[in-house]
Formats: structure tokens, sequence, C-alpha cells
């Protein structure tokens, strides 16, 4: 399994909503509804943001927002602050207890 | 509240073998699915494979195949990874992470483990 693609980078002002993408194939994303979004910031181990495309951890904030069309998942941070400024993975099984990591994403609030 | 609690950092030789640890605490450990992500430096994560104690066999990830081994001690609610003829590229922070099984998703996270592959 390759992994998902991600961009490099994505940046906004504070306040500014920003989507990221991750995009897989028909073996992974597009045949499982079943991607989840980590946010890792230096140094730190990843942390669950959404699950099941579109499910958000208890407690978590309703900034962030998941979905997904096809073979690309999308994550959605609205109100962009500074502390959201981290990388950004997306992960999705693939079937056969086997799970795939998208290239990750550096999210830089201006 | 699940804590995953990983062994510490390690320097190896090229060629040699590593086996680092994750000791499971606050759950029933037979319930969750556990799994061995690795980040080379300043690069993304990569599933490497995972298992459920008491259950099943291992999975890996093809790019490990015949390098890794993931195991459980049921006893100590701890699982292991152990990596065979290190390369430099091996170089990176090694994580496990939890799932209850039956989800899809990485709930838990341990603090991760350096593995230095160095001459």
């Amino acid at each position: 399994q390759s992994a998902l693609t991600q961009p490099a980078s994505v940046s906004g002002s504070p306040g500014q909503s920003i989507t990221i993408s991750c995009t897989g194939t028909r073996n992974n994303v597009g045949s499982y509804s079943l991607v989840s979004w980590y946010q890792q910031h230096p140094g730190r181990a990843p942390k669950l943001l959404i699950y099941e495309v579109t499910k958000r951890p208890s407690g978590l904030s309703n900034r962030f927002s998941g979905s997904k069309s096809g073979n690309v998942a999308s994550l959605t941070i609205s109100g962009l602050r500074s502390e959201d400024e981290a990388d950004y993975f997306c992960c999705s099984y693939a079937g056969s207890n086997i799970y795939v990591f998208g290239s990750g994403t550096k999210v830089t609030v201006l | 509240q699940v804590q995953l609690v990983q062994s510490g950092a390690e320097v190896k030789k090229p060629g040699s073998s590593v086996k680092i640890s994750c000791k499971a605490s606050g759950g029933a450990f037979s319930t969750y699915t556990l799994a061995w992500v690795r980040q080379a430096p300043g690069q993304g994560l990569e599933w490497m494979g995972g298992i459920i104690p008491y259950f099943t066999t291992p999975t890996y990830a093809q790019s490990f195949q015949g390098r890794v081994s993931i195991n459980t001690d049921d006893s100590k609610t701890t699982i292991y990874l152990e990596l065979r003829g290190l390369r430099y590229d091996d170089t990176a922070m090694y994580f496990c992470a939890g799932a209850v099984t039956g989800k899809e998703y990485f709930q838990y996270w341990g603090q991760g483990a350096l593995v230095t592959v160095s001459s």
C-alpha cells in the first residue's frame, strides 16, 4: 500500500477556514468509511481528531470536521487559531487488518 | 483511560536487531488492537503492523515483511516490536498505538521511542 497523498503544506490566517485533502485509491479510502485524522505538534505523539470520516472524539472542538467523496477524504479546520499550527495526517483502513497513513500536511497560521 | 508507556531510546549498528516494548494499562488488554507506527525524521507516519492480544496473529505492512515481528506478553500487557537487519533509514521514532478492537482508528498513543541506527 502506498501512502495516501496529502498536500505538503496549507496555510491560512486566524479565523479563516482551511481544507486538507487526502487522496487514496479504491483499495483504501474509496472502499471504507474508515478514514481518521490525526494532529501532531512537534515532538509530540499524534492525537486523534476525526474517526470514521466525520466523527469527533468526545470533547474535541467542532472547528474540526471531516468528509469523503470517492477516493478523497478531507479535513476542514474552521476559525483557524494559532494552536492549530501542526502537522496533520490522514489514515485509512485498507482491509485485512492493514492501515495506510497519509504523507502529512504542515498547517501554518499566518 | 488506556495509557501506553514505551521503552527508552536505542542506538544500534547497521545489520543488528532492535526490540522495543509498549506496556498498556487502564483497560482490558484483550479488548484493544495494538499497532506500531514509525516516523522518520521530518517524515510522515508509517503503519508497520498490528495485533489483537490473545486472539490473532500479527498483520504486517508489506514493506516490512520478513524483517519485523510483533508479539505480546499478555501476562505483562505488553506489546513488542522487533526489527531485524537494521539500516540507516530505519532511524526513526517508533510509536505504539491502540484502538478499541473493532474500531479502525488509533485513539491511544505511546510517547514514542527513538531508534538510531549508526555505525
